[in-house]
């Protein structure tokens, strides 16, 4: 099966500091993963597009200088959360669709539960 | 602007009952559906996927259908039990795009 691995499950920061979370696909190769964000109560959104060897495409309304985004290899991204407040204190999620396979459906990590105090 | 709507946004039944998750999309030009079970503080588990030109998917006790013309897609549990207890989202992959849509989520709970 396909699986992407989400590194750390959680994290706390102090507010000024910056966090990577990184995000694997580990028996599969991925040449674009997403990065959703979830608010309580709420639908996941989509913060960005991370494409391997390129520039991600963020969504409208997302800082890309605050979430640094970097895809460097067929199975790794990584987003950075800079210089964090306690606004961005939420659950970040990846997810990765097998490469070259459209009729596959998506898998996502394990989530990440980001704390800024 | 594709919007997917779930409903109901919570659900409370005893064990054992049969149950139908909702989920309606605004636009048809969709290229497959996904549903997906959280639970709290975790990730999201792939449960069943349509592709556009399918009607339906089974997977154990779970039977998800598809009716791309109207928009909607439903998630059947049969004999619901308490580890079914989570949220289920329901997203569409728009053609031409990777992008998925999410639903809130219908929040499920099976009483012992």
């Amino acid at each position: 099966g396909a699986v992407v691995s989400q590194h750390p499950s959680r994290v706390i920061c102090k507010s000024g500091t910056s966090v990577k979370i990184e995000c694997r696909s580990l028996d599969f190769q991925a040449t674009t993963m997403f990065w959703y964000r979830q608010f309580p109560k709420k639908s996941l959104m989509l913060m960005a597009t991370s494409n391997e060897g390129s520039k991600a495409t963020y969504e409208q309304g997302v800082e890309k200088d605050k979430f640094l985004i970097n895809h460097a290899s067929l199975t790794l991204s990584t987003l950075t959360v800079t210089s964090a407040h306690p606004e961005d204190s939420s659950f970040y999620i990846c997810s990765a669709r097998r490469r070259g396979a459209p009729n596959y459906g998506y898998t996502f990590g394990s989530g990440t539960r980001l704390t800024v105090v | 602007k594709q919007e997917v709507t779930q409903i109901p946004a919570a659900l409370s039944v005893p064990e054992g009952e049969n149950l139908v998750l909702n989920c309606s999309f605004t636009d048809s030009a969709i290229y497959n559906l996904q549903w997906f079970r959280q639970d709290p503080g975790k990730g999201l588990t792939s449960l069943l996927l349509i592709q556009s030109s399918q009607r339906e998917q089974t997977s154990g006790r779970l039977n998800a259908s598809l009716d791309k013309s109207s928009g909607r897609s439903t998630l059947y549990i049969a004999a619901s039990q308490p580890g079914d207890s989570a949220t289920y989202l329901c997203a569409v992959s728009e053609g031409g795009s990777e992008k998925l849509v999410f639903g809130k989520g219908t929040k499920l709970t099976v009483n012992p």
